[in-house]
Parts: C-alpha cells; sequence; structure tokens
C-alpha cells in the first residue's frame, strides 16, 4: 500500500508570496492533519480534515488554511509568506477518527522564505 | 496548558540499553505515542499507550503512568541506525468527533557510538 504522499518535497519562496502545498493520504484513510516543524519550536498541529470538513484547528495565523477533497487529498495555502514560515510542513494521515488509529506521516515539504 | 518535556540529547553505547523519559501535561489525553525520526526524514511511528503498563514490540518497549504523566521509551541492544530523534506526542480530547490533536515534545536526539 502506498504511503503518505506529499508535493512539492523543495520548494523556495520570497516574502510576501503564496504557496500551496498538496498531500495525499495513504489509500482508504480520511482524516489528514497538518504540522510544521521547525528546529526551534519542533512539531506544531496546523490543522485537521475529515470528510472534508476541518475539525481542529492549531494556534496559526489566519494565513494558514488548508482544505480537503472528497477524494481526501488535501492541500493547505500560507499566504503573504514571512521568513519565519520557513520549516518543513508535514501531513500525516489517519484511517478513521478511533482512539487507537495512528498518524502516518509523509515525506514533507521543506519550504524556504528568502 | 499543554507542556511535554523530554530530554534534548542523549548519547548510549552500539549494544546497550537506553531510556528515553517523558513527562507531559495537557488539559487532555487520548493515548501516548512514540516516533522516530531520521534526520532529514519524515517521523515513523514507534508505539502507542492509552492504558498504564508496558508494551513490548521486539527492540522496542514504552511505558506509561497516567497518574504521573510520565512515559518511556526503551530501546535494547542498540545499532548505529537507532541514531535519531525520538518524539513523544500525547494526543488530547477531541471535538465535534474528531480523534484529538498530537502535541508533541521537542524530541530527544539520540547518538548511539560504537
Amino acid at each position: 500500500k502506498a504511503g503518505v504522499t506529499q508535493t512539492p518535497r523543495y520548494l523556495i519562496k520570497t516574502r510576501g508570496q503564496q504557496v500551496t502545498l498538496s498531500c495525499s493520504p495513504i489509500s482508504g484513510h480520511r482524516s489528514v492533519s497538518w504540522y510544521q516543524q521547525t528546529p526551534g519550536q519542533g512539531l506544531q498541529f496546523l490543522f485537521e480534515y475529515f470528510s472534508e470538513t476541518q475539525r481542529n484547528k492549531g494556534n496559526f495565523p489566519g494565513r494558514f488554511s488548508g482544505r480537503q477533497f472528497s477524494n481526501s487529498r488535501s492541500e493547505m495555502n500560507v499566504s503573504t509568506l514571512e521568513l519565519g514560515d520557513s520549516a518543513l510542513y508535514l501531513c500525516a494521515s489517519t484511517r478513521t477518527s478511533g482512539r487507537g488509529d495512528t498518524q502516518y506521516f509523509g515525506p514533507g515539504t521543506r519550504l524556504t522564505v528568502l | 496548558g499543554q507542556n511535554i518535556d523530554q530530554p534534548t540529547e542523549m548519547t548510549a553505547t552500539e549494544g546497550a540499553i537506553v531510556q528515553i523519559n517523558c513527562t507531559y501535561q495537557t488539559s487532555g489525553f487520548n493515548g501516548l505515542f512514540w516516533y522516530q525520526q531520521h534526520a532529514g526524514e519524515a517521523p515513523t511511528f514507534l508505539s502507542y499507550n492509552v492504558l498504564d503498563g508496558l508494551e513490548e514490540k521486539g527492540r522496542f518497549s514504552s511505558f506509561l503512568s497516567r497518574s504521573k504523566g510520565y512515559s518511556y521509551l526503551l530501546l535494547k541492544e542498540l545499532q548505529m541506525k537507532d541514531s535519531a530523534s525520538y518524539l513523544c506526542a500525547v494526543r488530547d480530547l477531541g471535538y465535534g468527533g474528531s480523534q484529538g490533536n498530537l502535541i508533541f515534545g521537542k524530541g530527544t536526539k539520540l547518538s548511539v557510538k560504537p
């Protein structure tokens, strides 16, 4: 079974631009969560989508947004990029919302903002 | 508030045993996870505890005490390939049908020496 895929793997943008990242979950997984990982803050939760609905949101500004499509693929968008947005963005998928379900991570998109 | 503490770095010798501790204070608890992350790669799932006690999986074991807000990951017969960061994550209580978010510690970087 194919794992979680994320595109692109690497991205370089300049301040003020916007970016869209894509995530395809494991086949059959309906929940997709997004995380930001930086050396200083570690892994921080951005938001979770299930059946095209955002169910949870972390403490990030409104510049960070996302959506999920009917095939469970998800995108996240960051507008008006800032230098501090440089990070590894990880997507994780889960089969259901059951208590014992494990999140499986994709390889991530490394975003560099210049 | 949400707080997860684990040592920043540890060093151990090949063939030895190492214990990585994690203490947590979260507003809710819906399970504790350990992930392994090699440099430049995505986190991979190692173990899950929701009830008190020890979960063993090959060379890896994880222990949980909910009353103490404490967990540890035990790695036996260390190998060079175990050099990685080990992330402790607590899943909080979800709402709206969600399983809850994963709140990560900043990770423990383990170096295995020959």
